[in-house]
Order: structure tokens, then C-alpha cells, then sequence
């Protein structure tokens, strides 16, 4: 099984739709991150959380929330999804001192 | 907003060439990484170097950083067809633990 895991790993929602990308790791790790890729732009932050009790706002937070459910499981969703929100999505994970991020695999998600 | 910036933004080499890419960077920062991406998939993490260090080696890759100019170099030697992928920079901007990354080289090796 993988270290991290996203689910769904693809997924095409209408404008104005609630969705829910899921992300779960095994590492045991406390810290945990949404990142999301658009060509040509790299990699931008969510949200991030250090511990179940900690979550924080990236640097492009708006239009989306996240939920700390556990240690291992760290979900984001979109209220009212729009086409701009049409992208790749990274769940990664870091341990303390150890600051080298473990990615998932990514979920595409589009936006019609 | 980015803090590394790489360069170039696409490099195509013939396999057993070095590629070299560079990083830019803004801001202070405790650690510098390179991560590595095939299409689409998801990030992997290469090689971690701390600001107090000037060099580092692993494997066929060898990391440099200078801080007095705020930049990274990421050579890859010996290059094969696998390494086919983009290759990002990552700062802790300012030592805050969260990385900020570039928007990354798109390497090609031809076999």
C-alpha cells in the first residue's frame, strides 16, 4: 500500500457541486498538506495542519475547507466547486525534523 | 507567491549528458530540497540540503546551494531516459516548515 493515499484519483463535478477529496498516510506522520498544480504554476498551498488539532490557511485557502479527522486522515473539500478550480490536488505528509514531504499520487479534478 | 524560481524551464539533453538546473530563491531559509515528478503523478522527494551546507551528493545527482546569492544548482550526471521528468525546487520560506515550491524544469533525456 501506498504511504499516502488519495482518493478518488479522478473526478469531473458540475459548477456549484460539494466534493470531497480524501487523503490518508501511514508514515505516522503529524503534519499533513493540500497542495494544489496548475501548468505552468507549480505547486501552491492550501491548507496545512501540524497536529489533529491545528489547521491552517494556505496561501490560496478560498473556495475551500479541510477537515484534520485523525492523525492519518486529512481531508479537503470544495463548498460550490467552479471551473477555476479545475486542477491536480496533492495530499503530502512530513514528520517533525524530517523535512522532507511524501506525496500522494494526486486526484484530477475538473469542473464543468 | 513562488519563492524558487528554476531555470531553465525546459531542458532537452541526449542520454549520457549532465543536466544541470537552477533554483532562485527570495527569502532567508533553514533548508532547500529537489523534488522530482513523472507526469502527473505525484512529487518525490530527491535530496534535502540545510543552509549551512554548500554541497551534497547522492547518487548521480549533487546538490549546491549559496545562500550570499540566494540560489541552487541540481546536477544530474550520467543522465538516462528514466530521468525523463520535472524537477522542482522547494524552500522553507523563512524557516516556516511549510515548503514553498517553484514552478519546476521540465527535463528530457533522448535515448
Amino acid at each position: 500500500d501506498a504511504d499516502v493515499t488519495q482518493t478518488p484519483r479522478n473526478r469531473i463535478t458540475k459548477t456549484g457541486k460539494r466534493i470531497m477529496l480524501e487523503c490518508s498516510q501511514t508514515k505516522g506522520h503529524d503534519r499533513m498538506y493540500w497542495y494544489r498544480q496548475d501548468p505552468g504554476l507549480g505547486l501552491r498551498l492550501i491548507y496545512y495542519s501540524f497536529d489533529v488539532k491545528d489547521i491552517n490557511k494556505g496561501e490560496i485557502s478560498d473556495g475551500y475547507s479541510v477537515s484534520r479527522q485523525a492523525q492519518a486522515k486529512f481531508s479537503l473539500s470544495l463548498e460550490s466547486a467552479i471551473p477555476n478550480q479545475t486542477a491536480l490536488y496533492f495530499c503530502a505528509t512530513s514528520g517533525m525534523g524530517d523535512y522532507g514531504y511524501t506525496f500522494g499520487s494526486g486526484t484530477r479534478l475538473t469542473v464543468v | 507567491s513562488q519563492q524558487g524560481e528554476e531555470d531553465p524551464q525546459a531542458l532537452s539533453i541526449q542520454e549520457g549528458e549532465n543536466a544541470t538546473m537552477n533554483c532562485s530563491y527570495k527569502t532567508s531559509i533553514n533548508n532547500l530540497q529537489w523534488y522530482r515528478q513523472n507526469s502527473g503523478r505525484g512529487l518525490v522527494h530527491l535530496i534535502l540540503i540545510r543552509s549551512n551546507e554548500r554541497e551534497k551528493h547522492s547518487g548521480r545527482l549533487r546538490v549546491t546551494l549559496d545562500t550570499s546569492k540566494k540560489s541552487s544548482s541540481l546536477l544530474i550526471t550520467a543522465s538516462r531516459a528514466a530521468d525523463t521528468a520535472s524537477y522542482f525546487c522547494a524552500t522553507d520560506k523563512g524557516g516556516s516548515e511549510k515548503l514553498v515550491f517553484g514552478k519546476g524544469t521540465k527535463l528530457t533525456v533522448n535515448p
